[in-house]
């Protein structure tokens, strides 16, 4: 079955450092990739997604590149803020049969950004 | 503005109760989803439909119950034979055109008394 296996957490940052966060996956065909961002006490709002192999996905000075070869979709960011401080979420959408899909989550990684 | 609203923010459930969970999309979305969150854990799909009168079950339905009258409500109740109901509940939609992304409600956190 599809899966998404995430760095283990949690990560501190100190202001302006450099991010790296790992995501693998596991899926029959070609999954679409996705990172979701939680700020305490709320919903998921999507961060950036890539639908095809090689695509890149960017927002809000976050990248992420889709890499069939090595299943992965990392996610990173040149110089974190304090408001870039929540819970990250990688996950896979894998058609099937049918119009729509299910996505398939990994278990999350809360980032701390200290100023 | 369209989204997605879910209410209550907090709910309470004593022993043996029923309690239902709002779910109102205003984006004209087909597809709808609920989801279990517990910490560490990530998000746990318990039921999804997509389209009126039709919803399926996910990973975890045992104990939970929905219906979807409406294209645009998609309420859960959570019964008494889900023993362990203390989650933050977190209600999504999405298209149906391909690889759609979904998009989630803020959230409603479940407590037992």
């Amino acid at each position: 079955g599809n899966s998404v296996t995430q760095m283990e957490g949690p990560v501190t940052l100190s202001e302006e450092a450099f991010l790296t966060i790992n995501c693998t996956y596991t899926a029959t065909g070609y999954p679409s990739l996705f990172w979701y961002v939680q700020y305490p006490g709320e919903g998921l709002q999507l961060l950036l997604k890539a639908t095809k192999a090689d695509d890149k996905g960017s927002n809000k000075g976050f990248e992420a590149t889709y890499r069939k070869e090595t299943t992965s979709f990392h996610l990173e960011k040149g110089s974190v803020q304090v408001s870039d401080s929540a819970v990250y979420f990688c996950a896979l959408n894998s058609p099937y049969t049918g119009a729509n899909s299910k996505l398939t989550f990994g278990k999350g990684i809360t980032l701390s950004v200290r100023p | 503005d369209g989204g997605i609203t879910q209410s209550p923010k907090y709910l309470f459930r004593k022993e043996g109760q029923n309690v239902t969970l709002s779910c109102e999309q205003n984006l004209n979305h087909d597809a709808m989803y609920w989801y279990r969150q517990d910490p560490g854990q990530g998000l746990r799909l318990i039921y999804y439909s997509q389209i009126v009168n039709d919803f399926q079950k996910g990973d975890i339905a045992e104990g939970y119950s929905v219906s979807r009258e409406k294209k645009e409500s998609f309420p859960l109740t959570v019964t008494s034979a889900q023993k362990n109901p203390t989650a933050f509940y977190l209600c999504a939609s999405s298209g149906l055109a391909g690889v759609e992304t979904q998009y989630f409600g803020p959230g409603t956190r479940l407590l037992v008394l």
